[in-house]
This record gives structure tokens, C-alpha cells and sequence, in this order.
């Protein structure tokens, strides 16, 4: 079992609005903003696409948006496309006995 | 930019030591505030972190795989490696290298291209 809880799938039209979380604890989401979010295509290798929370790296689409409360982050997509069907991950800092913790990975369908 | 790139025996036997090569190009594996990761994903499954080093060798492993876990860094070559002992077919995966911000930060950028590495006899 994962560290990062996220659900295991969602799903959304084009052009809608969707919400991926990634629960944890205050030992690494709740703890720092070092929270970050990857996107993967079946066959090919995870891609950053927000850091610390809510920093999208240079290239990454304005539609990906991040955000915390507490203990739980979250990705959210606005405008769905075609191609934002993908697989997401969350990772976190943590203070335990790991420094890192990934989440289980949501699969986000466009309908 | 930087890029990175997996190397290694796409097949490797039970109860023998998997053995694979990460090429860093485009930048310095020396370069301060990077660590170089170990990443595996089991077919159909989940990302697993394995671990990471920092280019002077200070190196941190996930305790589940501690044991049979070892990673180097050849500054010379601007390589870093991963050897795994004992396999079993539960290590059957797509192991990918990254590279990973960590200094006031953390975030794994960017990531190689993967390589799946089968364990049979």
C-alpha cells in the first residue's frame, strides 16, 4: 500500500474541470510544500508537471493547476483534452524513516 | 537540457544481481542541489521510489529494499548505477533513473526513458 493515498480513478468530459487528491499525513504533505505532480502516458516515462505544491515548470499547459489544505494536495486539470488522458502521481517529502513517499497513482479517463 | 538514460541486461536471472547504468548528458552529475534516483513500476502497477545518491556518495534507500540495494555514482563517467541482489520475479519491472531537486525543494526531473528488466530463468 502507497504512502500517498489518491483515488484509483477519475474521469471527466472535454473541456470540463477535474480534481485528482493525494491524502497523506503531517509527516510529508501536511509538512512542507514539497509536494509535486507527474503525469504518465501509457509506454512512456513520468513527466513533471507541478512542484512545490503549485509551480508548473516551463512548458506545462496553465491548465494544470495545484493546490494544499492541510494534509492533502491536490491536481486539478481545467479543460479537458484528449491527451490529458493519462496516469498521475503525486510524491512528497517526508520526515519518517523514507525521505520520499509516492502516491498509488490515479488513472484519469477523457470521456 | 539534461537528459538521462537507462543501461543494462534486459534479462536476469532468479537469485542473481540485476545490474543497471544511468548516463547523465547535457549536464553535470557533480552539479549541487541534485540527487540521481532509482525508480522502478511494476507491470500495470504503481511507481516505487528505490533510492538516491548525492554525487559526493551520501546515498538513501527505501527501507523495504534496503537490504539488497546498492547505488554508486562515477563522476568521471557522469554515470550513476544500480545493483539489486537476490532478484526474484517480484523485481520483473520498467526500472527508471531521474534526477531529483532537493535542496529547499522536491520534485524528480527529468526522467529517463525506462528499461524493463524481466526476471526468468
Amino acid at each position: 500500500q502507497s504512502a500517498l493515498t489518491q483515488p484509483a480513478s477519475v474521469s471527466g468530459s472535454p473541456g470540463q474541470s477535474i480534481t485528482i487528491s493525494c491524502t497523506g499525513t503531517s509527516s510529508d504533505v501536511g509538512f512542507y510544500n514539497y509536494v509535486s505532480w507527474y503525469q504518465q502516458h501509457p509506454g512512456k516515462a513520468p513527466k513533471l508537471m507541478i512542484y512545490d505544491v503549485s509551480k508548473r515548470p516551463s512548458g506545462v499547459s496553465n491548465r494544470f493547476s495545484g493546490s494544499k489544505s492541510g494534509n492533502a494536495a491536490s491536481l486539478t486539470i481545467s479543460g479537458l483534452q484528449a491527451d490529458d488522458e493519462a496516469d498521475y502521481y503525486c510524491i512528497a517529502y517526508t520526515i519518517s524513516s523514507t525521505p520520499v513517499v509516492f502516491g498509488g497513482g490515479t488513472k484519469l479517463t477523457v470521456l | 537540457q539534461v537528459q538521462l538514460q537507462e543501461s543494462g541486461p534486459g534479462l536476469v536471472k532468479p537469485s542473481e544481481t540485476l545490474a543497471l547504468t544511468c548516463t547523465v548528458s547535457g549536464g553535470s552529475i557533480s552539479s549541487g542541489g541534485y540527487y540521481w534516483s532509482w525508480i522502478r513500476q511494476h507491470p500495470g502497477k504503481g511507481l516505487e521510489w528505490i533510492g538516491y545518491i548525492y554525487y559526493s556518495g551520501s546515498t538513501y534507500y527505501n527501507p523495504s529494499l534496503k537490504s539488497r540495494v546498492t547505488i554508486s555514482v562515477d563522476t568521471s563517467k557522469n554515470q550513476f548505477s544500480l545493483k539489486l541482489s537476490s532478484v526474484t520475479a517480484a523485481d520483473t519491472a520498467v526500472y527508471y533513473c531521474a534526477r531529483v531537486y532537493g535542496s529547499g525543494s522536491l520534485w524528480f526531473d527529468p526522467w529517463g526513458q525506462g528499461t524493463l528488466v524481466t526476471v526468468s530463468s
